[in-house]
């Protein structure tokens, strides 16, 4: 079966510009993850969808951050304006379901973003 | 509040035995990942555990005990590709992944 797959794998943009994400998941997958893991740290949960409703957004910067999964399969994660302190690596992960005791997460590639 | 712990960065040499240790607090608990993530890619699966007990698979053992809220992953016969991190991942009551910040394993001939 295919992976997760993103688009861009890079992004270079000057902090106060926009920029926006792809992402498609698994297929069949009924729940994706946005990501957001600096250099060197663990991946923090953006945002958790599951179909194309938000389950938890709690650590997403509302302020600049939005993100959308519009019929449940593709998603779009965009940051406008952007911040020097945004630069890292977005990842997306999909998973078959959210709850019950195995929720194996599967990653994309992931696009690094860089904020100058 | 929730928590992962995992060294920062660990070294060993190939063909070795090296043990990653890992200690959470969840509010809840519902299992154990491991992933393996080299560097600029993304992670990828190792094992779960939500039992107490050792689970092998291959090369790499995964070990959970729930009452000390402990993990720990082994890595057997070291060889220069296993250079990566692994991230430990606790599962809460929410079924949200918790993630430690991982271990950078290096792996010296």
């Amino acid at each position: 079966e295919a992976g997760v797959a993103q688009s861009p794998r890079y992004k270079i943009i000057e902090k106060r510009q926009s920029v926006a994400f792809w992402c498609n998941p698994i297929s069949g997958h009924a729940t994706l993850y946005w990501y957001q893991q600096i250099l060197g740290q663990g991946p923090k949960l953006l945002i958790q969808f599951q179909n194309n409703g938000v389950v938890d957004d709690s650590q997403l910067p509302k302020d600049r951050f939005s993100a959308e999964r519009l019929k449940g399969v593709d998603s779009t994660l965009k940051i406008q304006p952007a911040k020097l302190e945004d630069s890292a690596v977005y990842l997306c992960a999909s998973a078959r379901q959210a709850g019950g005791s195995y929720n194996e997460q599967f990653f994309g590639p992931g696009t690094r973003l860089t904020v100058l | 509040g929730q928590n992962i712990d995992q060294p920062t960065e660990m070294t060993a040499t190939e063909g070795a035995i090296v043990q990653i240790n890992c200690t959470y607090q969840t509010s809840g608990f519902n299992g154990l990942f491991w992933y393996q993530q080299h560097a600029g890619e993304a992670p990828t699966f190792l094992s779960y555990n939500v039992l107490d007990g050792l689970e092998e698979k291959g090369r790499f053992s995964s070990f959970l005990s729930r009452s000390k809220g402990y993990s720990y992953l082994l890595l057997k016969e070291l060889q220069m590709k296993d250079s990566a991190s692994y991230l430990c991942a606790g599962v809460d009551s929410n079924y949200q992944l918790i993630w430690g910040a991982g271990t950078k394993l290096i792996i010296k001939p």
